[in-house]
């Protein structure tokens, strides 16, 4: 079955520990990007990969890092959490570029105390 | 110049009505629009796409309008149903330059039953 998934779906966590969120898929797909989804701001884009090893900044990057090392794989990494990171956060995967459809994951709700 | 806006920030329509949601664009340069339904819990499906080339685009109960010189898209729902009942983004994207996927601030649609 065709698929993006993410690992943890809930986190709690405490200010200042580093936690690592997973994404992958197994369609292949070239570009892959991380979300978050807050009340009234819908989605906004973190990062995007346009393929390994290639990455760039979406519109709200501060507190986070990427990597591509592998193709399938777009781990969403907070180094030093802090609470107005809370948010619900979708990774998402598509064929080629962004001008295409999205496939998104079931998401990952994380609460930073 | 990247933003989407979106209204109206929520809507309810008795069922067998039309729904209505609005988008407007800034950049020119977007070659992408589509439209994404989400369920709660769940992460964001693709509905219906257009591309800027084309006035209307229809699949079934759903139609995108798409005018391109005010720098608007629509999405209707036809006949809607309490199915229907969901969370709707816009998006705009771009096949080439910047690779981000910038999305409205989503509707949340009720259908009476």
């Amino acid at each position: 079955e065709a698929q993006v998934t993410q690992n943890p779906r809930y986190l709690i966590t405490v200010t200042g520990k580093k936690l690592t969120v997973t994404c992958s898929q197994n369609m292949n797909h070239e570009y892959m990007s991380w979300y978050r989804q807050d009340p009234g701001l819908g989605l906004r884009q973190i990062y995007y990969s346009m393929n390994v090893e290639v990455t760039d900044k979406g519109d709200v990057p501060e507190g986070y890092k990427v990597s591509r090392k592998e193709k399938r794989n777009f781990p969403l990494i907070l180094e030093s959490p802090s609470p107005n990171q809370t948010s619900l956060y979708f990774c998402a995967s598509s064929r080629r570029t962004s001008g295409e459809t999205q496939y998104f994951g079931p998401g990952t709700r994380l609460l930073v105390l | 110049q990247q933003q989407v806006k979106q209204s109206p920030q929520s809507l309810i329509v008795q069922k067998g009505g039309i729904s209505i949601i609005n988008c407007a664009y800034e950049n020119t340069a977007f070659d992408y629009f589509p439209w994404y339904q989400q369920f709660p819990g769940k992460g964001p499906a693709l509905l219906i796409a257009i591309r800027p080339d084309v006035s209307e685009k229809k699949e079934g109960r759903f139609t995108i309008s798409f005018n391109k010189s005010a720098k608007q898209f629509s999405l209707h729902i036809m006949d809607s149903q309490p199915g229907d009942s969901a969370t709707y983004f816009c998006a705009a994207s771009m096949k080439s330059g910047t690779y981000k996927y910038i999305f409205g601030t989503g509707t949340r649609l009720k259908v009476l039953a």
